[in-house]
């Protein structure tokens, strides 16, 4: 049983492109959660997704963010016009959702760096 | 979510015990404490979690205070690998609000 995928581990930009973050959950997990860390810094919730739907987006940027979750295929985070202040690794994680759930897989992050 | 609290930093030994204190003094009854960890490089992994007792598991142990405003995570042979950060994170057990909060963490230091 696969863990939780990132793609591409490490991507590059320049400033004013657009970047696509991609994360396939666990198998059998329905629930996936984005969150960004800057250098030196702890980790900070962007945004919480169930299949086709929004849950939670309190910590998401208003502007150039986007987040889905297809019925089909992996989540995506879309990220337009980068600025260097993007640059930092985003970390996907899943879990079963509902109440008894208790521990949640995270992947190995996506590396972000604007140039 | 409630907050809690950690030190920065700790060192430890290697091959000795480690305890890793958190501090959640506005817990709430329904309020499950976990511990995740994320080692250099990598994404957080989940260490343990508990509600009232004690608990342990091939990883580590959670000591529960008898109030519930504090814990403390103990590794009990402490080795390289085990250098991270250790967050201390609340979550709700009632579901409804499924995200965990990351605070600052400790950062863990092993000294061969």
């Amino acid at each position: 049983n696969a863990g939780v995928m990132q793609n591409p581990r490490h991507l590059v930009r320049r400033r004013g492109q657009e970047a696509r973050l991609r994360c396939s959950p666990m198998k059998g997990h329905s629930h996936v959660y984005w969150y960004r860390q800057l250098p030196e810094e702890g980790l900070k919730f962007m945004v919480y997704l169930q299949k086709e739907n929004i849950i939670d987006e309190s910590g998401m940027p208003k502007e150039r963010f986007s987040a889905e979750f297809p019925k089909e295929g992996p989540s995506i985070l879309r990220i337009q016009q980068v600025v260097r202040g993007d640059s930092a690794a985003y970390f996907c994680a899943s879990s079963p959702g509902g109440q008894a759930w208790v521990e949640a897989f995270f992947g190995q992050g996506t590396r972000l760096t604007v140039v | 979510d409630a907050k809690t609290t950690q030190p920065n930093s700790m060192e430890s030994n290697e091959e000795e015990p480690v305890h890793l204190p958190c501090n959640h003094s506005t817990i709430s009854g329904t309020d499950y404490i976990h511990w995740y960890r994320q080692l250099p490089s990598q994404g957080p992994e989940y260490v343990i979690h508990g509600l009232t007792s004690n608990v342990n598991n091939r990883m580590a142990s959670l000591a529960i205070a008898e109030d519930r405003k504090s814990s403390t995570l103990i590794l009990h042979r402490a080795t390289l690998r085990d250098a991270a950060v250790y967050y201390c994170i609340l979550r709700d057990r009632r579901g409804g609000n499924e995200k965990l909060t990351f605070g600052t963490g400790t950062r863990l230091t092993i000294i061969p």
